[in-house]
């Protein structure tokens, strides 16, 4: 599997700030993908960021609220804008596997809590 | 776009038994589905996994069974040991670069030892 670097770990936040997460894989992926866990519940499809061109959003996501950024084949951003207590969540990232492609793996995950 | 159901959401069994966990998709385009497991504070897992031109997979203690006619499948555990207590996560996805997964609500797993 591909190794899958993500920064900050966690962070503590104060609402209406904006905090910015980043993905690092250690070889080039075509897609990457971006996920929420809100507490205690089920992983979420944010969006898809795709390299060269706008990141595909999943229903009740928006740009503005998560804009995303894919300046190369290994490296994206999410940002997480104008937080909310209800942003408090665990955000991962995705990549495809190395061999078969279609598995999905994901990095450490960033927990982050807003006050 | 795709809906996936897991049952049950919690799961309490004693060392040694089976555990069984099942869900249902809802697209019949899905042809990927893969199980994973989270421990607490880590991230998931990717524990097992099976295509829609295969009914059952075996990995060890656990396997997964697909039914493509009545859109489900499930994860099974034997022997269990302290170690498989985690949370569960099915999920379901088109296409062979298709990790744009649609989770399962999860079911969270204890082992008694």
């Amino acid at each position: 599997s591909a190794v899958i670097s993500q920064k900050p770990s966690r962070d503590i936040c104060q609402r209406g700030t904006s905090l910015t997460i980043q993905c690092q894989v250690d070889s080039q992926v075509t897609m990457m993908f971006w996920y929420r866990q809100q507490p205690g519940q089920s992983l979420t499809l944010i969006a898809t960021a795709n390299q060269g061109s706008e990141a595909t959003y999943e229903s009740g996501f928006v740009i503005d609220k998560f804009p995303i950024s894919r300046p190369n084949l290994t490296f994206s951003t999410l940002t997480v804008s104008n937080m909310s207590p209800e942003d408090s969540s665990i955000y991962l990232c995705s990549v495809p596997g190395r061999t078969r492609g279609a598995e999905a793996f994901f990095g450490q995950g960033t927990r982050l809590t807003v006050v | 776009g795709e809906n996936v159901e897991q049952h049950p959401s919690t799961l309490s069994v004693q060392e040694g038994d089976s555990a069984v966990i099942k869900c249902t998709y809802s697209d019949s385009a899905s042809n990927y589905f893969p199980w994973y497991k989270q421990e607490l504070g880590k991230r998931p897992q990717l524990i097992i996994d099976i295509r829609s031109n295969v009914g059952e997979k075996k990995d060890q203690r656990i396997a997964v069974t697909l039914n493509k006619t009545a859109k489900h499948f499930s994860l099974h555990i034997t022997e269990t040991q302290p170690e498989d207590s985690a949370v569960y996560f099915c999920a379901a996805s088109i296409g062979a670069a298709g990790n744009k997964l649609t989770f399962g609500g999860g079911t969270r797993v204890l082992v008694k030892p």
